[in-house]
This record gives structure tokens, sequence and C-alpha cells, in this order.
């Protein structure tokens, strides 16, 4: 059975570095052609995909937000971490991990709220 | 890159048939999009992905016969039968386009199912 949870703080200030941790069970980020992203919905609106990355290390992000992020996974501790810089009050959203196979989005984390204030 | 368009909310009685849209832009009637079901409050869910062939791989765990998806042109439906009250939920669509660094994955602004 695959899960996977997310972990980060719920609450940042603005100008501040965002670091959200996935940490996933039942599959392997080493098995070729499985992926990990990260998608978020700001509250009430629609989801926004951010980043992916392949179990070869590839990585892809969102060009409208491609300059504030970073996607890193440590396959020994199944874990997959985000960072996005100069976080703003429009970033405050439910962000989510999902795990990606075959082009789809296959199951999906419940998501940590985080909420960009002063 | 495609636009995927939902319309914002519907709603079917109990028991009923609805069926769901979600439009691709023009020049992009080849694409597959997927499915997702969000209920309220929690993350959501693999339904299943759709082509102009129909469905293309297998449903999501655990979503039920009633759960059924067709293909024209640039629309994308999403038919539930027999509605039950644990249908009631938000329904997105999403496509990828692309390859290598010019990636992107799109989502529609999703569609509220209320169940009367």
């Amino acid at each position: 059975q695959i899960t996977l949870k997310e972990s980060g703080p719920t609450l940042v200030k603005p100008t501040q570095t965002l670091t959200l941790t996935c940490t996933f069970s039942g599959f392997s980020l080493s098995t070729s052609g499985v992926g990990v992203g990260w998608i978020r919905q700001p509250p009430g609106k629609a989801l926004e995909w951010l980043a992916l990355i392949y179990w070869n290390d590839d990585k892809r992000y969102s060009p409208s937000l491609k300059s504030r992020l970073t996607i890193t996974k440590d396959t020994s501790k199944n874990q997959v971490v985000l960072t996005m810089t100069n976080m703003d009050p429009v970033d405050t959203a439910t962000y989510y991990c999902a795990h990606r196979l075959s082009s789809s989005w296959s199951i999906w984390g419940q998501g940590t709220l985080v909420t960009v204030s002063s | 890159q495609p636009v995927l368009t939902q319309p914002p909310s519907a709603s079917a009685s109990l028991g009923a048939s609805v069926t769901l849209t979600c439009t691709l832009s023009s020049g992009y009637s080849n694409y597959k999009v997927d499915w997702y079901q969000q209920r309220p409050g929690k993350g959501p869910r693999f339904v299943m992905r759709v082509g102009t062939g129909g469905i293309v791989g297998s449903k999501g765990d655990g979503i039920p016969d009633r759960f059924s998806v067709l293909g024209s042109g640039l629309n994308r439906y999403l038919t539930i039968k027999n509605i039950q009250e644990e249908d009631e939920s938000d329904y997105h669509c999403g496509a990828d386009h692309g390859s290598g660094s010019n990636f992107v994955w799109v989502f529609g602004g999703g569609t509220k199912l209320t169940v009367l």
C-alpha cells in the first residue's frame, strides 16, 4: 500500500524560505519510471502543479515558479523535499505531495496547510 | 500549453446520473486528461485517464463501476451513474504537456458536485 505524508511549518513569514518534506512508503524512488511531485491548492481555489522529481533524479518545475523552487530526494530515507524561497501571502495554500506513475498522479498525501503571514 | 476549462458547479439528485465536462483549449484535441476526485477536507484521488478513445489504462483504486469516461473532440467527460452521497466532491481534470525541460502539468479550475 502506497502512502505519502507531508510535513513542515504551518506558518511562515513573508520573505522566508519554506521547506516541506514528503515521507512515503510502499514504493521506492529508485524504481524506473517512478516520480514524486508537489501540487498546491490555495483556499477555495484550483490545484497548481509545482515540481516533480523522477527516480533518476531528473527534475521538472513549474515555469512560473521555477526560480523559487528546489526539489530533492533522499532515496534511503524515502523522502522528497521541496524548498520555496521568498514566501508571500499569496503562497498560502495546502501543499500536497503525490506519487507519479504512468503519467498520472496515482496516490496523494493528505496535504499540509501553510499560511504566510507576518 | 493547453488550458483546461471546467464549469464551477454541477448538481444531481441521489440515484441520478451526471456528466462532468473538461474542455481542452483549441489545438489540443489529441490530449489525454486525468480526472481526480477531492472529497471535502481530503487530498485528491485519481479516478481515471481519458482520451478520445475512452479510458486509458485502469481506474484508480476503489473507483466504482458507476464512474465512466468518454472523450470527443476537445471535451473529456466523466459520467457518474446512480449518484451516492459519497460522490459529493470537487472533481478536477489535469493533463501534462511537453517533455524534458518544457514539461508542465496543468489543472482545470475544478467542478464542485452537489448531491441533492
